[in-house]
């Protein structure tokens, strides 16, 4: 049973606005969160994480919130390039070793 | 920058055929990860290991051993492929406590099995 759900498997935004990318979780006890972006034939690459202990965390024009009460977690992506065009994917844990991934969001930013 | 390097981008093998996948990393990392992604499915756990000789069953091990001889290297044996195992094969290492900095994968090997 999937315990890391994205349940929109695309999305399409215009250059210059805001990406939302979003995330729920079954399983109360994850208490670490990572992002990942995926280009075609390479590998998923580290993009940005949170802690249970915080709400929200930046890195440049990446955000990401968590909503602890609804097990939900999302990326903000302000404002969108054409290069942040790839599948995006949610991943928790509970021990900080073992990820379980979501299945993925494939964003396509248009110029 | 780590680098994790798998040994081959593409690989058709025949049913009944024993199968290695190689990965080795170049940052001494302790922890070592094999994964699967299949379209509607993202990726899933096939094996993992913290240290040399050691192994871990991730969430889908069936028809699947690893072996870690060494601390760089991490390979991944289906002893008789299948089908069903045709899928994108991912790679990744880690320090020892991941939290925070997330997985280095390598670029993953695309198996097809015929």
């Amino acid at each position: 049973d999937q315990q890391v759900k994205q349940n929109s498997p695309s999305l399409s935004v215009q250059e210059g606005r805001i990406s939302i990318l979003n995330c729920d979780y079954t399983n109360s006890m994850f208490d670490y969160f990572l992002w990942y972006k995926k280009y075609p034939a390479e590998g998923p690459t580290f993009l940005i994480s949170i802690s249970s202990i915080k709400d929200k965390n930046e890195d440049g024009r990446f955000t990401v919130f968590l909503n602890k009460s609804a097990k939900h977690l999302s990326l903000h992506i302000v404002p969108s390039q054409p290069g942040d065009s790839a599948v995006y994917f949610c991943a928790a844990s509970f021990t900080g070793n073992q990820f379980y991934f979501g299945t993925g969001t494939s964003l396509t930013v248009i110029p | 920058d780590v680098k994790v390097t798998q040994s081959s981008r593409y690989l058709v093998k025949r049913t009944g055929e024993k199968v290695f996948l190689e990965c080795v990393q170049d940052m001494d990392h302790e922890n070592m990860f094999w994964y699967r992604q299949d379209p509607g499915l993202g990726l899933r756990l096939i094996y993992f290991s913290y240290d040399v000789k050691m192994k871990e069953k991730g969430d889908i091990p069936e028809g699947y051993s690893v072996s870690r001889e060494k601390k760089e290297r991490f390979s991944l044996i289906l002893e008789s492929a299948s089908t069903n195992q045709t899928s994108m094969y991912l790679c990744a290492s880690s320090l020892r406590q991941v939290v925070l900095y997330g997985y280095t994968f390598g670029s993953g090997t695309r198996l097809t099995v015929v």
